[in-house]
Order: structure tokens, then sequence, then C-alpha cells
């Protein structure tokens, strides 16, 4: 069974841009959440999605938006990218919303520069 | 929010030690997960605990749910070098996983 999977693994982006992370959970499982890792601030949530629909959200500015597919799929969005979203950005999969085991991807690693 | 503390922030320790950290709530959680991260990768669920008291194992790794449901406790006995990585716990309320800090293992052969 295909685990999960983001892409891309590395991005680099200038100030100002937007970017888009993909993830794609593993089959069979309808919720997706979103971690921003910093060495700062360890590991936080951004959004969960199930079924299509945000189910719940972290503490982070309008800038940062997501979506879920009809197939679990889900996108994350970043706007106007500042140097502080440097960061690992991991995908979870669960099988249902609010579903306690989550298996995380590898991750994205975005660098702003 | 919710805060997790957990402890200690990093453990130097030879081959063949046993380990002990643990996670401390502010708030009572209705689940703790140990997790275990390798430099680059996502981190890979270890343990899950669901009810106070309970305690579990997966191979030489043992977690405890606490009594009082505002702590866990992760045991790695007998430590090999494959042991090192960052350890977090996690907890569940309501469908949002707060992490604790992480335990940085550093295993001496």
């Amino acid at each position: 069974k295909a685990g999960v999977t983001q892409t891309p693994r590395y991005l680099i982006k200038t100030r100002g841009q937007q970017v888009t992370l993909s993830c794609s959970p593993i089959s069979g499982h309808r919720s997706v959440s979103w971690y921003q890792q910093t060495p700062g601030q360890g590991l936080q949530f951004l959004f969960e999605y199930f079924s299509e629909t945000q189910r719940n959200k972290g503490n982070f500015p309008g800038r940062f938006s997501g979506r879920q597919f009809s197939n679990s799929r889900s996108e994350m969005n970043v706007s106007t990218l500042e140097l502080g979203d440097s960061a690992l950005y991991l995908c979870a999969s669960s099988l249902v919303s609010r579903n306690t085991e989550a298996f995380f991807g590898q991750g994205t690693r975005l660098t702003v520069v | 929010g919710q805060q997790l503390n957990q402890s200690p922030q990093s453990m130097f320790i030879q081959e063949g030690e046993d380990v002990s950290m643990n996670c401390t709530s502010s708030s009572i959680f209705n689940t703790w997960l140990w997790y275990k991260q390798d430099p680059g990768e996502g981190p890979v669920l270890l343990i899950a605990l669901y009810k106070a008291g309970e305690l579990t194992s997966n191979g030489r790794l043992t977690a405890q749910f606490g009594i009082t449901r505002k702590d866990s406790f992760l045991n790695i006995s007998a430590s090999i070098p494959s042991d090192v990585g960052i350890y977090f716990c996690a907890g569940l309320p309501y469908g949002k996983l707060t992490f604790g800090q992480g335990t940085i293992l550093t295993v001496h052969p």
C-alpha cells in the first residue's frame, strides 16, 4: 500500500511569489492535515480537510490556504511568500476526520529567498 | 491553546542504554501518539495510546498514557545506533494534533 506522497520534495521561491504544494493521501484515507515544521516553532498545525471540507484551522494568516479534491488529494497554497515561510511542510492522512492515527508524507522543503 | 512540554530536549547515550522521555500537557488529552522523525523525512508513528493508564509496546519501545490524561511516557530499551532521531509526542483533543517540541536522541556506538 503506497504511503502519503508529497510533491515536490524541494522548492525554492522568491519573496512575494506564491506556491502550491500537493499531497496524495494513503488510498482510502479521507482526511488530510497540513503542518509547518521549523526549527524555532516545531510542528504547527495548519489545517485539516475531510471530504473536501476544511474541518479545523490553525493560527496562520490567510495567505495560507488549502483545498481537497473529491479523490482526497489535497493542495496547500501560500501566497505572497515571506522569508519566514521557509520550512518543511508536512501532510498527514487519516482514515477519517479526527482519527488518531495520522501518517505523514516525507514533506516539501520550501526555501524562500 | 494546548501546550505540550516534552523533556528532555536532547539526550546523548551509549548504545545498549535505556532511554526515557515524557510529555506533559496543560489540559486533558484523549489520545497520545509518539512519532520518530529522521532527518529530511516526515514523522513516523511509533505508538498510539487511547486510554488512561494504557501501556503499549512496539518492539523495544514502550509508551504509557498517564492516569491523569495529562502526560505520557516513552521508553526505549537497549538502544541501538538506528534509534537516533527526533522523537515527538503528540496529543489529540479534537481533530488537530498538538506536538511537543521533540527530544533529539543521539546514540554513541
